[in-house]
């Protein structure tokens, strides 16, 4: 199984700042990489898939790049609405793998 | 508008079964492979079982390989998990979600961009 390693596990930030969340895979995963974002009792929501490409309806200021095993989520200027946990997911092989994800909570 | 409704968790003591339900609308439902995630009180996402547009290719976790059964009707627009022989680690919000379809034929492989709202399995006794 491919793992994923998010880091930090906790990132504290103010609202405006920038914030990148950092996702490695055990091996390369090409660019079949996703980012969900969880809200306190909700479900998932995907933000990002191919590793860059925005899903439809979500705000410009998330962005993702990498490729092979390393990958980062970027958030331009981090609103109210941001302050929750991000998980990356591989999709290259089976089985599906998440990282543990990554709590963004203000500073 | 996508959708997608599960229910049927529920308490059970460990050893038993339960039936997770997921109803889907908005979309070609037999167009698209599905999935359930789950995800353990105050923990990440854990990847449970995946089954094709067709149902005739079927995915599952090695934690679940052999207790899980996952399955569809297209002709209900619904997703089914059969869990037996529940333990106490299977207490999780079940979620399901649809995949969008994969750029190969031979795999369902993709991203999920589709997720229900979850339905809460307790396994206790």
């Amino acid at each position: 199984d491919i793992q994923m390693t998010q880091s930090p596990s906790t990132l504290s930030a103010s609202v405006g700042d920038r914030v990148t969340i950092t996702c490695r895979a055990s091996q390369s995963v090409s660019s079949w990489l996703a980012w969900y974002q969880q809200k306190p009792g909700k479900a998932p929501k995907l933000m990002i898939y191919k590793a860059s490409s925005l899903e439809s309806g979500v705000p410009s200021r998330f962005s993702g790049s990498g490729s092979g095993t390393e990958f980062t989520l970027t958030i331009s200027s981090l609103q109210p609405d941001d302050f929750v946990t991000y998980y990356c997911q591989q999709y290259n092989s089976y089985p599906w793998t998440f990282g543990q994800g990554t709590k963004v909570e203000i500073k | 508008e996508v959708k997608l409704l599960e229910s049927g968790g529920g308490l059970v003591q460990p050893g038993r079964s339960l039936r997770l339900s997921c109803a889907a609308s908005g979309f070609t439902f037999s167009s698209y492979a599905m999935t359930w995630v789950r995800q353990a009180p105050g923990k990440g996402l854990e990847w449970v079982s995946g089954i094709s547009g067709s149902g005739s290719d079927t995915y599952y976790a090695d934690s679940v390989k052999g207790r899980f059964t996952i399955s569809r009707d297209n002709s209900k627009n619904t997703l089914y998990l059969k869990m037996n022989s529940l333990r106490a680690e299977d207490t999780a919000v079940y979620y399901c979600a649809k995949i969008e379809v994969s750029l190969e034929m031979s795999t369902i492989l993709n991203y999920f961009d589709y997720w229900g709202q979850g339905t809460r399995v307790t396994v206790s006794s």
